[in-house]
């Protein structure tokens, strides 16, 4: 089974970018069985999808993010990476990454989760 | 304001049966979409619970159980213990937010 762990500084300043990476274990990040997403909770609140990249590279987000929302793949690493640009304290959030079967989009695999905040 | 309309919370005592709704509307759900749902214990990842409207991942109990008719789906839960007081999501697909996935806004669950 697939193991995702989230890294990236738990503090970012306002109009600063937001980086983080997923390191994928137990499994191929290049396969075709598989597509890999981010997903953000904000404190006390619901989940929010940020963006999904699959194995032919192709991406999709969140309408409402787009503008500042890149997701890419380093297949070197098995590893897939969330950059979120111009951060404000509305971005303050637990971030996920998670994959699904390829041909679905449910999310079975989940990371834990890394809480950054957005703060001078 | 979420694409999917979950009530904001639900309970119901030991032993009893609780379902969980989740309306959209004719470009998600009524289009035909897939719903998922996803239960998150407090200070955990969430864990699929439901896929594909009504499928079980291994390991899932059969107390938990799925449905969609029209642009509504559910989620009922039977047998209700201590341990499903939890948070509840469905997720689908939304084919007029350029490909987007669409989760509902929650429901926290309360075993009393």
């Amino acid at each position: 089974q697939l193991q995702l762990q989230e890294s990236g500084p738990g503090l970012v300043k306002p109009s600063e970018t937001l980086s983080l990476t997923c390191t994928v274990s137990g499994g191929s990040i290049s396969s075709s069985s598989y597509y890999w997403g981010w997903i953000r909770q904000p404190p006390g609140k619901g989940l929010e999808w940020i963006g999904s990249i699959y194995y032919s590279g192709s991406t999709y987000y969140n309408p409402s993010l787009k503008s500042r929302v890149t997701i890419s793949v380093d297949t070197s690493k098995n590893q897939f990476s969330l950059k979120l640009s111009s951060v404000t304290a509305a971005d303050t959030a637990v971030y996920y990454c998670a994959e699904a079967p390829s041909g679905s989009r449910a999310h079975l695999g989940w990371g834990q989760g890394t809480l950054v905040t957005v703060s001078s | 304001q979420s694409v999917l309309t979950q009530p904001p919370s639900v309970s119901g005592a030991p032993g009893q049966r609780v379902t969980i709704s989740c309306t959209g509307s004719s470009s998600n759900i009524g289009a035909g979409y897939d719903v998922h749902w996803y239960q998150q214990l407090p200070g955990t990842a969430p864990k699929l619970l439901i896929y594909g409207n009504s499928n079980r991942p291994s390991g899932v109990p059969d107390r938990f159980s799925g449905s969609k008719s029209g642009t509504s789906a559910s989620l009922a839960i039977s047998g209700l213990q201590a341990e499903d007081e939890a948070d509840y999501y469905c997720q689908s697909y939304d084919s007029s937010l350029s490909g987007s996935v669409v989760f509902g806004g929650g429901t926290k669950l309360t075993v009393l």
